[in-house]
């Protein structure tokens, strides 16, 4: 099962430009996390908005939630083509054990 | 440096053979994960595990074992029941619950 379900599947966009990415979900959370995938690499995390925040920013990063949707975004301002990657959105689950990913969002930025 | 190492990065498997995939972290993490991911897809939960010799059944666990001996290990075994293994496998760990996980670097698994 998927808790978190991404949109688009992917996007393509210049360096400079921004580039913003969905998340909805199914079931109450406490947490919603953003990763990072470059190709054939582990995950990296980006940022954790708990359920009673409604923003967050880490650098050019900046993250919303909405519980009353179920629903967050991603945007990444003035992308660089090192922005290359997928980018997952993970919740957590019976009780916070089991962080269930989305299909996540593949990020192309042409130089 | 703390963190997680997977191993090997790339395995390969004949038909009827069960393989292990090795994942050790030295970050003191208690929650340890295993992932099975296709290509192009996000991540599928296989196993995970709470403490030492305690572990749940993940989204797909049919055709895997695993075992958690010591804190800092939690192999994963794909065995000879799991009819379609090749996938990038993803091992994690985290402090306490709902927290951020840390990821080892992955093992690409084939059959020949």
């Amino acid at each position: 099962s998927q808790q978190g379900e991404e949109d688009p599947q992917a996007l393509s966009i210049q360096e400079g430009e921004n580039a913003t990415m969905n998340c909805s979900y199914k079931t109450s959370i406490n947490n919603l996390q953003w990763y990072r995938q470059n190709s054939g690499r582990g995950l990296v995390h980006l940022i954790l908005i708990r359920s009673n925040e409604r923003e967050k920013h880490s650098g050019r990063l900046r993250v919303t939630l909405d519980t009353s949707k179920k629903s967050s975004s991603l945007l990444i301002t003035a992308s660089r083509a090192a922005d290359t990657a997928s980018y997952f959105c993970a919740t957590d689950g019976a009780g916070g054990f089991k962080t269930i990913f989305g299909a996540g969002t593949r990020l192309f930025v042409k130089a | 440096d703390g963190g997680i190492t997977q191993s090997p990065k790339y395995l390969f498997r004949k038909e009827g053979q069960n393989v292990t995939l090795s994942c050790e972290q030295n970050l003191n993490h208690d929650a340890m994960y295993w992932y099975r991911q296709d290509p192009g897809q996000g991540l599928r939960l296989i196993y995970y595990s709470q403490i030492v010799n305690d572990f749940q059944k993940g989204d797909i666990a049919e055709g895997y074992s695993v075992s958690r001996e010591k804190k800092e290990s939690f192999p994963l075994t794909v065995t000879s029941a799991q009819k379609n293994p090749t996938a990038f496998y993803l091992c994690a760990s985290h402090t306490r619950p709902g927290e951020k996980l840390f990821f080892g670097s992955g093992t690409q698994l084939s059959v020949l």
